[in-house]
Formats: C-alpha cells, sequence, structure tokens
C-alpha cells in the first residue's frame, strides 16, 4: 500500500496565484487532516474532514478551502497565495481521529 | 499560552544514554497522548500511543502520562544514532471529533 500521498513535492508560487495541494489516501481511513508546519511554531491544523463531504476549521484555516467528494481524497486549496504561506504542508489520514495519524511526506511550498 | 508547550532543544546526547522527552500541557479534556518521530525533511510517524494515565512500553521506548500533573514523558533506553530526529508530543480530549494538538517538537542529537 502507498499510504497517503502528497503531491507536488515542493512549489514556488508567486503572490496572488491559486494552486491545489493533492492528498490521497489507499487505506480507507475515514479521518483525513491538513497541517502546516514552521520554524518553532510545531504543527497547526488548517482544516479536517470525518468522512466524504464533511469537513472543518482548524486553527488556522484562513487563506485555505477544502472539500472531501471521496474517501480517498482530501485536496487543499490556495485561493490567493501570500508569503506568509510559505510552509511546509502535510496531510494525514486516520481510521478514525482517536487513532494515530499516517502522515504524507508534506509539500515544500514557497511564495514569493 | 500554548496548550502544549516542548523544550524546542537541541538535546544533544552520547550513545548508549538514556533519553527523556518531556511535554506539558493546560487542557485537562485531553485523554489521548501520542509521540511521533519525524525524520529531516520527512513526515512524522506514530511512535507511541497511549490513552489516558499510565506507562506503555515498546522495546527501547516507554511513554508515561501523569494527568495530575498534565505532563507526559517519553524514555529512550541505549539510544542510538539512528534516534536522531525531532520528536513531537500530540495529544487530543476524549469526547467529539477535535484533532490532535501538537508540540513544537523537541530535537534530539545522538553522538555516536
Amino acid at each position: 500500500n502507498a499510504g497517503v500521498t502528497q503531491t507536488p513535492k515542493f512549489q514556488v508560487l508567486k503572490t496572488g496565484q491559486s494552486m491545489t495541494l493533492q492528498c490521497a489516501q489507499d487505506m480507507n481511513h475515514e479521518y483525513m487532516s491538513w497541517y502546516r508546519q514552521d520554524p518553532g511554531m510545531g504543527l497547526r491544523l488548517i482544516h479536517y474532514s470525518v468522512g466524504a463531504g464533511i469537513t472543518d476549521q482548524g486553527e488556522v484555516p484562513n487563506g485555505y478551502n477544502v472539500s472531501r467528494s471521496t474517501t480517498e481524497d482530501f485536496p487543499l486549496r490556495l485561493l490567493s497565495a501570500a508569503p506568509s504561506q510559505t510552509s511546509v504542508y502535510f496531510c494525514a489520514s486516520s481510521p478514525d481521529s482517536n487513532y494515530g495519524y499516517t502522515f504524507g511526506s508534506g509539500t515544500r511550498l514557497t511564495v514569493v | 499560552q500554548k496548550e502544549v508547550e516542548q523544550d524546542p532543544g537541541p538535546l544533544s546526547v552520547p550513545e548508549g544514554a538514556i533519553v527523556s522527552l518531556n511535554c506539558t500541557y493546560s487542557n485537562s479534556a485531553f485523554q489521548y497522548f501520542m509521540w511521533y518521530r519525524q525524520y529531516s525533511r520527512k513526515g512524522p510517524e506514530l511512535l507511541m500511543y497511549t490513552y489516558s494515565s499510565g506507562n506503555k512500553e515498546d522495546g527501547r521506548f516507554t511513554a508515561q502520562v501523569d494527568k495530575s500533573s498534565k505532563y507526559i514523558s517519553l524514555f529512550i533506553r541505549d539510544s542510538q544514532p539512528s534516534d536522531s530526529a525531532t520528536y513531537l508530543c500530540a495529544m487530543k480530549p476524549g469526547a467529539g471529533r477535535r484533532a490532535l494538538t501538537f508540540g513544537s517538537g523537541t530535537r534530539l542529537q545522538v553522538q555516536p
């Protein structure tokens, strides 16, 4: 099994551009989430989903949108990129929110 | 004040030493406690999972939870250079679908 797959691995955007970070899992996990990781800040929750069609905001949702049309996929959309969104983004999945997460390998995003 | 506090380190120890990593937290509703290991430029991977108070041992790793003090620890016995990584604590309340809250991570260096 591939686990959690994130694409792309690296991306450079110009301020104001939009893009979608892809996340797919093949473990039939109901729970999926997006985190961003910044130096000294740890992992901060952006959005999460407890199943297809159900999403909710996390700690830092501004500037990001998500949708969950299938169990497997949970894309993260940046609406209008800003330099403050330069970060490493991780997608994670779990059978249930009370279980440990499986993380993807991350997307390193730079906004110039 | 952050809900979860973790000393960023770096913590440098000689090979074979016993390592103690710690987190404190402020939310008394936290019931699930986890430790993740993250190698440089990789996604976090689940190391230990504990529900409520007590100890859990897995090989060279022992996780302890003291809910009365709001304090959790991870001990690594016979540390190896391959243990050099950043260790993240994470926790969540018992009720509801709220996602994990992470500490900012402690960087560990095991010197050969």
